[in-house]
């Protein structure tokens, strides 16, 4: 079973924030929370990724919350190009093993 | 440029017909491993390889068998196809440290 839960699907209008929650309330202590997106079905693609602190990069920002229990992906600006599947995972990172994706939340971006 | 490759692209193949899928990845990756995409199940792995000669089981190995005899390749050999195998297979590395995993662009395979 996945580690993780996301819901099946949401819609965001063109321009503004996507939010795509995710919760992780059985997260260890030294997993790290991931989040690829997959479009179409071309291979997933990295997005970004974090422990406990927020994170931000030229995608996207990772919102964790304090007990680590859930996290927020933020798009901040929505394009249609952001219309794809959103998967989050936990691993350790560093310690190689069995990868848990789980179904995702297929993003609508709205023009 | 980095990138993971897969061949065949396409594959349209008969019940118990033998095939490899191939794998490579030129970035050095130490982890590689091969996932399974069905309508409505989202992606499940199949087998990973932590290192060479080093594989084991994911989700979801029954039917399949994968070899790492070198860092840069990773098959996926189905030795008797059957039509529940008829999927889109991704291949995947990272390396150790980052986690963060690096997708090749798919194989579909139709089994009749």
């Amino acid at each position: 079973d996945a580690k993780t839960t996301q819901p099946p699907s949401m819609d965001c209008a063109e321009g503004r924030a996507a939010n795509l929650p995710c919760n992780h309330s059985t997260i260890s202590g030294n997993e790290y929370v991931y989040w690829y997106r997959q479009i179409h079905s071309q291979g997933p693609q990295y997005i970004i990724h974090g422990l406990k602190n927020n994170e931000t990069n030229e995608m996207a920002s990772l919102i964790i919350t304090e007990d680590r229990k859930s996290s927020t992906l933020i798009l901040p600006h929505a394009t249609l190009r952001d219309t794809a599947v959103y998967y989050c995972i936990v691993r350790v990172r560093g310690r190689d093993d069995k990868i848990i994706f789980g179904k995702g939340t297929r993003l609508h971006i709205l023009p | 440029e980095a990138q993971v490759t897969q061949n065949p692209r396409y594959l349209i193949t008969v019940t118990g017909k033998k095939l490899t899928v191939t794998c490579s990845q030129n970035m050095n990756h130490e982890y590689m491993s091969w996932y399974r995409q069905d309508p409505g199940l989202g992606l499940r792995q199949i087998y990973y390889s932590m290192n060479v000669e080093v594989t084991d089981k994911g989700d979801v190995p029954e039917g399949y068998k994968v070899s790492r005899k070198e860092k840069r390749n990773f098959p996926l050999i189905l030795e008797s196809p059957s039509p529940n195998q008829t999927s889109l297979y991704f291949c995947a590395s990272s390396f150790g440290d980052t986690g963060t995993q690096y997708f090749g662009p798919g194989t579909r395979l139709l089994v009749l």
